[in-house]
């Protein structure tokens, strides 16, 4: 149980597009997704925290109208990177908390996806 | 604010030889720790934490509140046990779940 899957695994995009990423928590319910920046041989950049039926929090120096992520359900978050450049080039990676795991803060997370902007 | 230091970027060990992968936390609350495990071209996935107490994969990591430190400990490392480890801290009793994570540890275990 508690699978997320991402898609797309990997998109490439032109300068200047905008990229949606979808997050789903399969088999449960998540109260809270979280959406991170992975660069190569790095730790995990914590980008925002998307909580369903509100806004987004996001994290000192992330631009929230670069960034859009929405919650529209509690099994799906989706980010949109707008007007993207190659500077956002990463690896992207969602998790989410299982809402019945009470206050245990365990993430489950997605397998990334890999963003390249030419 | 709270933070988590890893301060090994890289850990080599032989097989059969004890491993321990460091980690150390600045909180003044209560804090939930974790570790999660990253193999080869896989997801991230939880290995253990704190408040379970567990044993897992042979791994076992036990928080030192005196010393702010929630060290992996693995008595005799296996060559599948190569990964990159995160070290994270996450608040107790909170809804937020949001959680700090160190810069992790790549550990190779060699033949």
């Amino acid at each position: 149980g508690a699978v997320v899957s991402q898609h797309p695994s990997w998109v490439i995009c032109k300068s200047g597009t905008s990229v949606k990423i979808e997050c789903r928590s399969l088999d449960f319910q998540a109260t809270t997704m979280f959406w991170y920046r992975q660069f190569p041989k790095q730790s995990l950049m914590l980008m925002a925290t998307s909580n369903e039926g509100s806004k987004a929090t996001y994290e000192q120096g992330v631009e929230k109208d670069k960034f859009l992520i929405n919650h529209a359900s509690l099994t799906l978050s989706t980010l949109t990177v707008t007007s993207a450049h190659p500077e956002d080039s990463s690896f992207y990676i969602c998790s989410a908390r299982d809402r019945t795991s009470g206050r245990f803060n365990e993430q489950f997370f997605g397998p990334g996806t890999r963003l390249t902007v030419l | 604010a709270q933070r988590v230091t890893q301060p090994e970027k890289l850990l080599s060990v032989f097989k059969g030889a004890p491993v321990e992968l460091k980690c150390n936390y600045s909180y003044s609350g209560s804090p939930e720790l974790f570790w999660y495990v990253q193999y080869s071209r896989q997801r991230l996935q939880l290995l253990l934490r704190h408040i379970s107490r567990e044993s897992i994969k042979g791994f076992t990591a036990d928080l030192n509140k005196g010393e702010t430190s929630f060290h992996l400990k693995k008595p005799f490392a296996q060559e599948e046990d190569s990964a990159m480890y995160y070290c994270a801290l996450s608040l107790l009793n909170t809804n937020a779940g949001k959680s700090t994570f160190g810069d992790g540890t790549t550990l190779t275990v060699k033949p």
